[in-house]
């Protein structure tokens, strides 16, 4: 089955450190995504990505983030200055077609200290 | 106003019992609703989706939506202990717009 694949699952980094999280999407999907979930909280969409350019963003997506797709293959979220409240777990998502052919990733678990 | 609301949990059921799993949504524009099941340190795996109204059904599983009244339900038959998980509704617009979550509802099925 295809398979979206997340690293690091774990990352823990000191306020106001950058960190970049890393997903590689399915190889024929067109559309990435990423979502966040804080402990106990619901799952938010955070940016969705169509033909290397940012197609929608939420609230969250300040600034402070920032996606890419360097290659063919990976697509990344950076956060420039990570603050205590962006300890989450990230998902990266990416889709082609259809909903049901919509897949997530693991996610990496962010600990911000 | 909340754009998804799932009943909040968690919930324990002994092996066997029906499970009635419901949601409610504010925004019309919704056409596909889902079912993911979360497992603990995974992301969200689709279970079930519905485009409108209507029902589906899988095995066990049936997802219902009524439009009307803007209101989301996954049952579950003859529970399973492998059933235990989070399930999250989420909603979409289509058109690979985003996905909308609901809060999550914990299971557990007791042996």
């Amino acid at each position: 089955e295809p398979e979206v694949t997340q690293t690091p699952s774990h990352q823990v980094t000191q306020m106001g450190q950058e960190v970049i999280l890393r997903c590689v999407p399915i190889s024929n999907h067109l559309y990435f995504y990423w979502y966040r979930q804080i402990l106990g909280q619901k799952v938010e969409f955070l940016v969705s990505f169509y033909n290397n350019e940012i197609s929608e963003k939420s609230e969250i997506f300040d600034d402070q983030f920032s996606v890419e797709r360097p290659d063919g293959s990976n697509f990344t979220l950076k956060i420039r200055s990570t603050k205590l409240e962006d300890s989450a777990m990230y998902f990266c998502a990416s889709i082609s077609g259809s909903v049901e052919k919509l897949f997530f990733g693991s996610g990496t678990q962010l600990s911000v200290l | 106003q909340k754009e998804v609301e799932q009943d909040p949990g968690p919930l324990s059921v002994p092996e066997g019992a029906i499970v009635s799993l419901n949601c409610t949504y504010s925004n019309s524009a919704f056409q596909y609703f889902m079912w993911y099941r979360q497992y603990s340190r995974k992301g969200p795996e689709l279970l079930m989706y519905t485009y409108s109204s209507g029902n589906k059904e899988d095995g066990r599983f049936t997802a219902q939506v009524d439009k009307s009244s803007k209101y989301i339900s996954l049952f579950i038959r003859d529970s399973q202990p492998s059933d235990s998980a989070t399930y999250l509704c989420a909603t979409y617009t289509g058109a690979n717009s985003k996905l909308t979550f609901g809060k999550g509802i914990t299971l557990s099925v007791r042996p």
